[in-house]
C-alpha cells in the first residue's frame, strides 16, 4: 500500500482557505486518494475522493497533478466547525474497506 | 434511512477480561470493517466483514475476532484484554455494491482496560 505524508498540524482564520498537500511517491494505478476528517470521540467522515485531475463537492475539492503522487485538499471559506483532523489515504479499488489511516493533519480554526 | 450504530459508547474492562462490542450498519450495507484508534493515533484497520466471513484482517492477534449476522450487523471479541487495548474501537459500513471508497463510520466504543 503506498504510504501517505502530510503535514502534522495547520493552523488559519476563519473565512481563510486551508490547503492541505499530501504526498504518496509510491501510488499504484488502481489506486484512488480518499481524504476523511475526523472530530474529537467520533468516527472519520468520509470528504472527498478522486483520482486524477480536479473533483469538487459542497465540502471540499482535491486537486490532483497528472503524475499523482500528491494531492491537495481545498477547504474553501473556513468556519470553526472545520476544526478537526483530516486524513489522507491511497485506497486500492480492491480493499475499499481496509483503510490504512495515517497520523493525519490537525487543522485549527481561530476567529 | 439509519446510520451506524454501536454499542456499548463506554465500557470499563479489568486485564484478562473478555469484551463483545456490536455494530448495526447502516441500511443496505453489507460489509463491516472494524479499526482500532488509540488516543492520539490514526485508526488502524483490524478486520472487515462480507457474507458473514471474515474478508481480510490487519495486524492484529487472534484474540481479536468477530462475527457478521445475516442481517449485516457485527460484533468484535476481543479476549485476554490487555492494557494496550484501551482504545476507541471504530465500525464502519459500506456496500460492495456501490464500489466506492465511502465508508460510513459509527462513533465508537471507547474501551478503557485497568
Amino acid at each position: 500500500l503506498a504510504k501517505t505524508t502530510q503535514p502534522i498540524s495547520m493552523d488559519s482564520y476563519e473565512g481563510q482557505e486551508v490547503n492541505i498537500t499530501c504526498s504518496h511517491n509510491n501510488i499504484a494505478t488502481n489506486d484512488y486518494i480518499t481524504w476523511y476528517q475526523q472530530f474529537p470521540s467520533q468516527g472519520p467522515r468520509f470528504i472527498i475522493q478522486g483520482y486524477k485531475t480536479k473533483v469538487t463537492n459542497e465540502v471540499a475539492s482535491l486537486f490532483i497533478p497528472a503524475d499523482r503522487k500528491s494531492s491537495t485538499l481545498s477547504l474553501p471559506r473556513v468556519s470553526l466547525s472545520d476544526t478537526a483532523v483530516y486524513y489522507c489515504l491511497v485506497v486500492p479499488t480492491d480493499s475499499w474497506g481496509k483503510l490504512q489511516f495515517g497520523a493525519g493533519t490537525q487543522v485549527v480554526v481561530t476567529p | 434511512e439509519t446510520g451506524v450504530t454501536q454499542s456499548p459508547t463506554h465500557l470499563i474492562k479489568t486485564r484478562g477480561q473478555q469484551v463483545t462490542l456490536r455494530c448495526s450498519s447502516q441500511s443496505g450495507h453489507n460489509t463491516v470493517s472494524w479499526y482500532q484508534q488509540a488516543l492520539g493515533q490514526g485508526p488502524q484497520f483490524i478486520f472487515q466483514y462480507y457474507r458473514e466471513e471474515e474478508n481480510g484482517r490487519g495486524n492484529f492477534p487472534p484474540r481479536f475476532s468477530g462475527l457478521q449476522f445475516p442481517n449485516y450487523s457485527s460484533e468484535l471479541n476481543v479476549n485476554a484484554l490487555e492494557l494496550d487495548d484501551s482504545a476507541l474501537y471504530l465500525c464502519a459500513s459500506s456496500s460492495v455494491r456501490e464500489n466506492t471508497g465511502e465508508l460510513f463510520f459509527g462513533e465508537g466504543s471507547r474501551l478503557t482496560v485497568l
